[in-house]
């Protein structure tokens, strides 16, 4: 199994709400990252997680917030959204932080209204 | 300042004949360098990477030319197949430091 799995693929959510995007792998893979890909932009990294603690915060706002409950899983919980938030949010994983070699999921499309 | 920049936004090639992608960045700590291609409502897929110790690094059809003087890199395929169409992200982090910095793709059209 070579997959990043995100769910969900898209979403829809009020500037109120709360929310969360979860992604997971089953390659044993150590160094865990989200990105964000808004249009024709190339994704920029948010958070890398390694063997489960937070590495890497791109002095991203308090309004995101990473989980990483164990090694397969990587959460980002949303709250208090704006619409410039709207984006394609990219999950990746890789064997370890050293590791050039990542493997992303498909992305959630995530829409703020 | 974006650090790694593909110029190219889109490239247009006939079946068979060679693409060349070009990629370049400023940064010279970057040591490791990356090609990742993308198709439309799925994820960057990695294609082929090279350490700035080599220039060329080569996988079946793909190849990776680093000039690191030039702070240039290049990836060229042959021979172009219409599967081949996608967006392809040039990458590049420095040391094990594992922060990618992304080009901002191009957009490679293989005619049949």
């Amino acid at each position: 199994d070579t997959e990043v799995t995100q769910t969900p693929k898209h979403l829809v959510m009020g500037m109120t709400n709360k929310k969360s995007l979860k992604c997971e792998q089953h390659m044993g893979h150590r160094a865990m990252y989200w990105y964000k890909q808004k249009a024709k932009k190339p994704p920029e990294l948010m958070f890398v997680y390694s063997y489960e603690k937070l590495s890497i915060n791109e002095s991203v706002p308090s309004r995101f917030s990473p989980e990483c409950p164990n090694s397969s899983l990587l959460n980002l919980h949303l709250h208090a959204l704006q619409p410039e938030d709207s984006a394609l949010y990219l999950c990746a994983s890789s064997q370890d932080m050293g590791d050039t070699e990542a493997f992303f999921g498909q992305g959630t499309r995530l829409t703020v209204v | 300042d974006q650090q790694v920049k593909q110029n190219s936004p889109s490239l247009s090639v006939q079946e068979g004949r060679i693409s060349i992608l070009n990629c370049d960045y400023t940064n010279s700590m970057f040591d490791y360098f990356l090609w990742y291609k993308k198709y439309p409502a799925e994820g960057p897929t990695f294609l082929i990477s090279i350490s700035s110790i080599k220039d060329k690094n080569e996988d079946g059809r793909f190849t990776v030319f680093l000039n690191k003087s030039a702070k240039h890199l290049s990836l060229h395929i042959v021979p172009s197949q219409p599967g081949d169409s996608a967006v392809y992200f040039c990458a590049a982090s420095v040391g094990n430091f594992n922060k990618f910095y992304f080009g901002s793709g191009t957009k490679l059209n293989v005619k049949p």
